[in-house]
């Protein structure tokens, strides 16, 4: 199957730090791509749709200055968690489709953040 | 988007015994999909159900699409220790065009040996 990649795999930061999340779709072209927040023990939240090439579409609650998403190529998207806090901790994964294949989404290998 | 709600929330069994996960919708879906995700890792696609009453088979694993298209299940046969993780239903919203998936609340499988 397609392969999706997702980088870093766990971060530590400070409050207040900026962290940068990259998902790269390593073998197909995504014009969308998804990410994703998963709580302990819960269900994957859609956060927002990135699209290459335009704005990213932000699901109600999500606030847009927190986290920046930019998708400047087929092959790439990057989820940028602003001013963290503890409250941001979580685990973060991105998913993509293959423009040419068929519905099923491939997920990358998700990034821990922990905010001390 | 409306979340699906799947049940149960957790299971155990004993190995070898048989295992359901049922994903209900209050609308109708354009189709249904499964994923697996083991602990500490990401999901994993499993199957797609697109037409009523569709029943597709995966070795141990039973998918069906229910007539009215509102709910799905999700049955496996004879669990191995393999099995565990959490089994999520994801669906499309309507015609959207955008294939931003949704999931369900997940079911978390534990297999006792």
């Amino acid at each position: 199957g397609a392969v999706v990649s997702q980088h870093p795999s766990r971060v530590i930061c400070k409050s207040g730090t900026s962290v940068k999340i990259e998902c790269r779709s390593l073998d197909f072209q995504a014009t969308t791509m998804f990410w994703y927040r998963q709580f302990p023990k819960q269900s994957l939240m859609l956060m927002a749709t990135s699209n290459e090439g335009s704005k990213a579409t932000y699901e109600q609650g999500v606030e847009k200055d927190k986290f920046l998403i930019n998708h400047a190529s087929l092959t790439l998207s990057t989820l940028t968690v602003t001013s963290a806090h503890p409250e941001d901790s979580s685990f973060y994964i991105c998913s993509a489709r293959d423009m040419v294949g068929g519905t099923e989404a491939f997920f990358g290998q998700g990034t821990r953040l922990t905010v001390v | 988007g409306q979340q699906v709600m799947q049940i149960p929330q957790y299971q155990h069994v004993q190995e070898g015994e048989d295992f359901t996960t049922y994903c209900n919708s209050s609308t109708t879906l354009s189709n249904i999909q499964w994923y697996k995700q083991r602990p500490g890792g990401h999901p994993v696609f499993l199957i797609q159900l697109v037409k009523s009453g569709e029943v597709k088979k995966q070795k141990r694993l039973t998918f069906q699409f229910g007539e009215a298209k509102k709910n799905s299940s999700l049955h496996i046969t004879a669990t191995q220790t393999t099995d565990v993780g959490t089994y999520f239903c994801a669906r499309l919203p309507g015609t959207s065009g955008t294939y931003k998936y949704i999931f369900g609340t997940g079911t978390r499988l534990k297999v006792l040996a």
